[in-house]
């Protein structure tokens, strides 16, 4: 079946610097991938949408300059959270696509804790 | 606007009771119904699907089915097992979008 890959599964930060989270699509190519944060006892909120070869699509009250979101090929996208705080700690998921079934994998997540 | 909210846990049963986890959704279209399920330092996993009024979504012993009069997509399960034990999320598609909106989750434990 379709396996996606996150990775790393768990970074630490400080504060002020930049993490870069990478979502791969293993076995199949992902035209879109989603990027969503999950809070402690919280749904998965959609952050952003991102499209292969153009810009992300950004849900309302998401800083698009903070969350840098990069498809430059079909099989990863990445998510690059800029001058982390406290609050940006989160578990951060990443789902693409697969256009043979129209179904979505999701990846094992990333949790970031930002000190 | 589109949301769904689940029965709020954390659900803790012993093996082979039967199990429901409530799931309600409001929608502006006509939504395509999921239960996805996450094992410990797993990703999500898709558990069974609905698409259409009455539909009823099947797999690994769990069902759930698609009601629009009340509705509702309750996920049931007739003798859990300890290896069910794991957060589970129901969901919505509206029909051409391609966004899903997910419930808070329920953190279900099963003790032998």
């Amino acid at each position: 079946g379709a396996v996606v890959s996150q990775h790393p599964s768990r970074v630490i930060c400080k504060s002020g610097t930049s993490v870069k989270i990478e979502c791969r699509s293993l076995d199949f190519q992902a035209t879109t991938m989603f990027w969503y944060r999950q809070f402690p006892k919280q749904s998965l909120m959609l952050m952003a949408t991102s499209n292969e070869g153009s810009k992300a699509t950004y849900e309302q009250g998401v800083e698009k300059d903070k969350f840098l979101i990069n498809h430059a090929s079909l099989t990863l996208s990445t998510l690059t959270v800029t001058s982390a705080h406290p609050e940006d700690s989160s578990f951060y998921i990443c789902s693409a696509r697969d256009p043979r079934s129209s179904g979505y994998t999701f990846g094992s997540g990333t949790r970031l804790t930002v000190v | 606007g589109n949301s769904v909210t689940q029965m709020e846990g954390p659900v803790t049963l012993s093996e082979e009771a039967f199990l429901t986890i409530n799931c309600t959704y409001t929608a502006t279209g006509y939504p395509s119904l999921f239960w996805y399920v996450q094992y410990p330092g797993e990703g999500l996993q898709l558990l069974l699907k609905a698409t259409k009024a009455d539909d009823k979504g099947s797999n690994k012993g769990f069902e759930a089915t698609y009601r629009k009069e009340t509705t509702s997509f309750h996920l049931e399960k007739g003798s859990v097992q300890v290896s069910d034990s794991a957060v589970y999320f129901c969901a919505l598609m509206i029909q051409g979008a391609q966004k899903l909106v997910f419930g808070q989750g329920t953190r279900l434990t099963i003790n032998p």
